[in-house]
């Protein structure tokens, strides 16, 4: 079944590390993001990218970083730069942008501080 | 800068009762408007899609219509099910230049009574 894998589904993570979120999609989407949730808010872009090798950033991309060396992965690390990282993370991707296509999300990974 | 606006937070209805979400935005000039469910924990699941151009667009007992003029969307669920509860969130597409992902509102978190 084609989709969008997110792992791990949790993470902790300690004062002064940095961690890396995966996500990869088998539906040969071009263009993919990552999103942050935080209880009783709507999502947040952090970053995205419509080709490899390529990537933007979105409303709140400070203390985030990542790359896009495949097609099929957008992995996101979490630096110890962002000060507040408790947050559910969500990745999504779409056919050649987002405007008129869909987008499709993975079943997200919720990073915890220690 | 976008915002979107989804009214009510929080909805109760009894099953079998039609329902209606909605979801206000404040710059019209958007691409396209979509409307996702989430369940606890999980990621998004893609509903409808409305581009700027259509009116409405239906999938079994869902209808979300648009009026972008006004800067309204509107989600009915007819004939509600206990499985329609969830948090149903709005989000749109700008046009023009800036991060190519989606604005999103808060949700309305639905709860079906058997």
């Amino acid at each position: 079944d084609g989709g969008i894998t997110q792992s791990p589904k949790y993470l902790f993570r300690k004062e002064g590390q940095n961690v890396t979120l995966s996500c990869e999609q088998n539906l040969n989407h071009d263009a993919m993001y990552w999103y942050r949730q935080d209880p009783g808010q709507g999502l947040r872009l952090i970053y995205y990218s419509q080709i490899v090798n390529d990537f933007q950033k979105g409303d709140i991309a400070e203390g985030y970083s990542v790359s896009r060396e495949k097609k099929e992965s957008f992995p996101l690390t979490v630096t110890s730069a962002q000060k507040n990282p408790t947050a559910f993370y969500l990745c999504a991707s779409s056919i050649m942008g987002p405007r008129y296509q869909p987008q499709h999300f993975g079943d997200g990974t919720r990073l915890s501080i220690l | 800068k976008q915002e979107v606006t989804q009214i009510p937070a929080a909805l109760s209805v009894p099953e079998g009762e039609n329902l209606v979400l909605n979801c206000s935005f404040t710059d019209s000039a958007i691409y396209n408007l979509q409307w996702f469910r989430q369940d606890p924990g999980k990621g998004l699941t893609s509903l409808l899609l409305i581009q700027s151009s259509q009116r409405e667009q239906t999938s079994g007992r869902l209808n979300a219509s648009l009026d972008k003029s006004s800067g309204r969307s509107t989600l009915y669920i007819a004939a509600s099910q206990p499985g329609d509860s969830a948090t149903y969130l709005c989000a749109v597409i700008q046009s023009g230049g800036g991060a190519d992902g989606l604005t999103f509102g808060k949700g309305t978190h639905l709860i079906i009574q058997p």
